[in-house]
């Protein structure tokens, strides 16, 4: 079964600090799709970036970067010089396609990111 | 282009009571979702349509929660009757497919207070 992992329940830091979020996941399944979704203090769950398991490639947008690594089953997320609108709530999950077109997101718990100014 | 619709935000009821939800997805979205976050946790699937069939409710407890996408656009969700377990927020999202790996966009959920 997938599972997805955040060891990391919260982390504070100081503004212009970077920070890197951990995601490690499971699965048994050779095609998968990883997630990473912010969610701000107003509930709304905001995409971030979709990655899928065919590419290795590490992304950055603006301040944003992932390392997505299949050896160690882990997809990182760090923020770059972090800005007090940076605080919320990351999560990183998981979606296995199936034969009946089923797009279910298994989530981790969360990492709690408080900036401080 | 006009979000993930959903009502009421807040709602406050009795154990043994019933409770509905209501959800409009973004226009054009053949893909409809229920999750519930309990408070400290990630999301968890409750429920998927894909038009107005169901695709997946293998995690929806059927004894007491029900869910309904009449003509493949708004959806309902209810709880009935609630127990104290079930304070959550209730996030309803929408997709453009089903498949694996499509993009899902949520609404600001509904935060159930069960006392």
């Amino acid at each position: 079964a997938q599972k997805v992992t955040q060891a990391q329940t919260e982390i504070s830091v100081v503004e212009k600090e970077d920070v890197t979020l951990d995601c490690v996941y499971e699965t048994r399944d050779t095609t998968y799709y990883l997630f990473w979704y912010k969610q701000p203090p107003s509930g709304e769950l905001v995409f971030l970036i979709r990655r899928n398991s065919f590419d290795e490639q590490n992304e950055i947008s603006g301040r944003y970067s992932w390392n997505f690594q299949k050896s160690t089953s882990s997809f990182n997320f760090t923020i770059t010089a972090s800005q007090v609108v940076d605080s919320a709530v990351y999560f990183c999950a998981l979606s296995e396609p199936n034969n009946n077109a089923g797009n279910m997101l298994t989530f981790g718990g969360g990492t709690r990111l408080m900036v401080k100014p | 282009e006009a979000g993930v619709a959903q009502s009421p935000r807040y709602k406050i009821i009795e154990k043994r009571q019933s409770v509905a939800f209501w959800c409009n997805p973004i226009s054009g979205h053949a893909t409809l979702y229920w999750y519930q976050q309990i408070l400290g946790q990630g999301p968890k699937l409750l429920i998927q349509f894909q038009n107005n069939g169901v695709v997946d409710d293998s995690q929806l407890p059927k004894d007491r929660f029900s869910a309904e996408r009449l003509k493949g656009v708004d959806s309902t969700l209810k709880i009935q009757p609630a127990k104290l377990e079930d304070s959550a927020v209730y996030l309803c999202a929408s997709s453009l497919e089903g498949i694996g790996g499509t993009e899902a966009f949520f609404g600001q959920g509904t935060r159930l207070t069960v006392v």
